[in-house]
C-alpha cells in the first residue's frame, strides 16, 4: 500500500517561499500523478496542483504564478514550492496520489492515498 | 468560492439515512466524474466514492454515490456515530481546467 509523508518547515515568514516535500513509499512513483492539496483553518479543501513522474503538471490557476512542483524519481520524492506567501497561505498541506483517467465518462481524477498532512503557518 | 455547492450541515440519528447534495455546473458534473471524501479535523481525508458511484476497497456499502444532471449526491444509510465528519465532493472542471472541491458538509449524528 502506498504511504506518503509530508515534511518541511511549520513556520514560514510572509513574502518568503514555502517548501514542502512528500516521500512516497510502498508503491511506484510512476504509477500515479501526485497532487498537493491544502486546507486553511476552518475552511474547505483546495487543490494546488498535480505532477507526474515525467514532469507533466497542472496547477490551480489562482496559484499558478507562485507554484512549482517537481519529482525526484530516484528518491521517490515530490516537492512543492509556493512563493511570496501571505497569511492566506496558512493551511494544512497534504500530498496525495492522483488517479487520472479519461474515457467516455470524461475525466476521472481522484485521490486514493493521502499523507497525514503538515500544518504550515505564515508569520508576519 | 467553490463552483461545487454543498449544504453546510446535515444530521440524523443512528440508523437513519442521510443524503448530501453537491450542485455543480455543465463544465464539471455531467461532463466528468465525481469523487467524495470524508475528513476529520487533524487527519487526512479519506476517499469514499470515485467515478460517481464506485467504492474503494474497505469502504462500507452504507456509503453510496449518484449523479443526475449537474448534481451529485452522497447517501449514508444506517448512520453510525463514527460517520460524524466533514464530507466533500470533488471533480475536474473543464472551464477552470483544474480540480475543485465542494464547500463541504458537516454531518452530525444526533
Amino acid at each position: 500500500q502506498v504511504q506518503l509523508q509530508e515534511s518541511g518547515p511549520g513556520l514560514v515568514k510572509a513574502s518568503e517561499t514555502l517548501s514542502l516535500s512528500c516521500t512516497v513509499s510502498g508503491g511506484s512513483i510512476s504509477s500515479y500523478y501526485w497532487s498537493w492539496i491544502r486546507q486553511p483553518p476552518g475552511k474547505g479543501l483546495e487543490w494546488i496542483g498535480y505532477i507526474s513522474y515525467s514532469g507533466d503538471s497542472k496547477y490551480n490557476r489562482a496559484l499558478k504564478s507562485r507554484v512549482t512542483m517537481s519529482v525526484d524519481t530516484s528518491n521517490k520524492d515530490v516537492s512543492l514550492k509556493l512563493s511570496s506567501v501571505t497569511a492566506a497561505d496558512t493551511a494544512a498541506y497534504f500530498c496525495a496520489s492522483s488517479a487520472r483517467i479519461r474515457d467516455s465518462s470524461g475525466w476521472s481524477i481522484y485521490f486514493e492515498y493521502w499523507g497525514q498532512g503538515t500544518l504550515v503557518t505564515v508569520s508576519s | 468560492q467553490s463552483v461545487l455547492t454543498q449544504p453546510p450541515s446535515a444530521s440524523g440519528t443512528t440508523g437513519q439515512r442521510v443524503t448530501i447534495s453537491c450542485s455543480g455546473t455543465r463544465s464539471n458534473i455531467g461532463r466528468n466524474t465525481v469523487s467524495w471524501y470524508q475528513h476529520l479535523p487533524g487527519t487526512a481525508p479519506k476517499l469514499l466514492i470515485y467515478r460517481n458511484n464506485q467504492r474503494p476497497s474497505g469502504v462500507p456499502d452504507r456509503f453510496s454515490g449518484s449523479t443526475s444532471g449537474t448534481s451529485a449526491s452522497l447517501a449514508i444509510s444506517g448512520l453510525q456515530s463514527e460517520d460524524e465528519a466533514d464530507y466533500s465532493c470533488a471533480i475536474w472542471d473543464d472551464s477552470l481546467d483544474g480540480y475543485v472541491f465542494g464547500t463541504g458538509t458537516k454531518v452530525t449524528v444526533l
